[in-house]
């Protein structure tokens, strides 16, 4: 167990739909990364959360957004959702800059 | 951005054998980790290992940063080694803090 919390961990939904993802960091932990790993892919990096600010943004789509909570929790917003926004998405965190990072179990979701 | 390759691909081997997977990546970075990820797709940390090498059981990890490369090794497979193995590294510019992840190597152990 690595400590991060994600729920739900399976998610169906259908297209147009809006879902929240949630993200519970390591207890200490002041930074959280969202990841996007679609079906045999590898790891895409979404955003990233320090402190409560948004660090670093990558392929991130305008359908998505993200926060993090003045209890470090994160929570990813995925609307108008299309059949290729089904993946795994993973929320990581680490203790701050440069430091080790530690993934969730990640939420599956499909899009239908 | 920084660029992360691994290689190779695939790799299928039978139980007992010997792996050497390779990260190749294209600028200086703050750090690198190993990751596993096992069939029911969680990401398990191997090792935090910005330079130098590191033992855990029968894994270990080599990283040269001057040379821009990191290698792991796992002696005596197990069919529980199978998955995917990826390398990520840490890029940290103007207090952006991402890390990049490489494609991976499906390592497949068979009995």
């Amino acid at each position: 167990d690595s400590g991060v919390t994600q729920t739900p961990k399976h998610l169906i939904t259908a297209t147009g739909q809006r879902v929240t993802l949630r993200c519970s960091p390591r207890s200490g932990d002041l930074s959280v990364y969202w990841y996007q790993q679609s079906l045999d892919q590898g790891l895409q990096f979404l955003i990233q959360y320090y402190n409560g600010e948004e660090r670093a943004k990558g392929n991130i789509l305008e359908r998505f957004s993200a926060q993090q909570f003045p209890d470090l929790h994160s929570e990813l917003n995925l609307s108008s959702l299309e059949l290729g926004d089904s993946a795994l998405y993973f929320c990581a965190s680490a203790m701050g800059v440069n430091t080790e990072a530690f993934f969730g179990q990640g939420t599956r979701l499909t899009v239908v | 951005g920084i660029q992360v390759e691994q290689s190779p691909p695939d790799l299928i081997l039978q139980e007992g054998a010997n792996s050497t997977l390779r990260c190749n990546f294209s600028d200086s970075v703050n750090n690198l980790q190993w990751f596993h990820q096992n069939p029911w797709g969680q990401l398990i940390n191997l090792f935090y290992i910005p330079s130098g090498t590191k033992q855990n059981g029968r894994l270990s990890a080599t990283t040269v940063a001057t040379e821009r490369y990191s290698l792991l090794y796992i002696s005596s497979s197990q069919t529980t080694d199978s998955g995917v193995y990826f390398c990520a590294v840490l890029s940290l510019i103007q207090g952006a803090q991402k890390l990049v992840f490489g494609q991976g190597t499906r390592l497949t152990i068979n009995p």
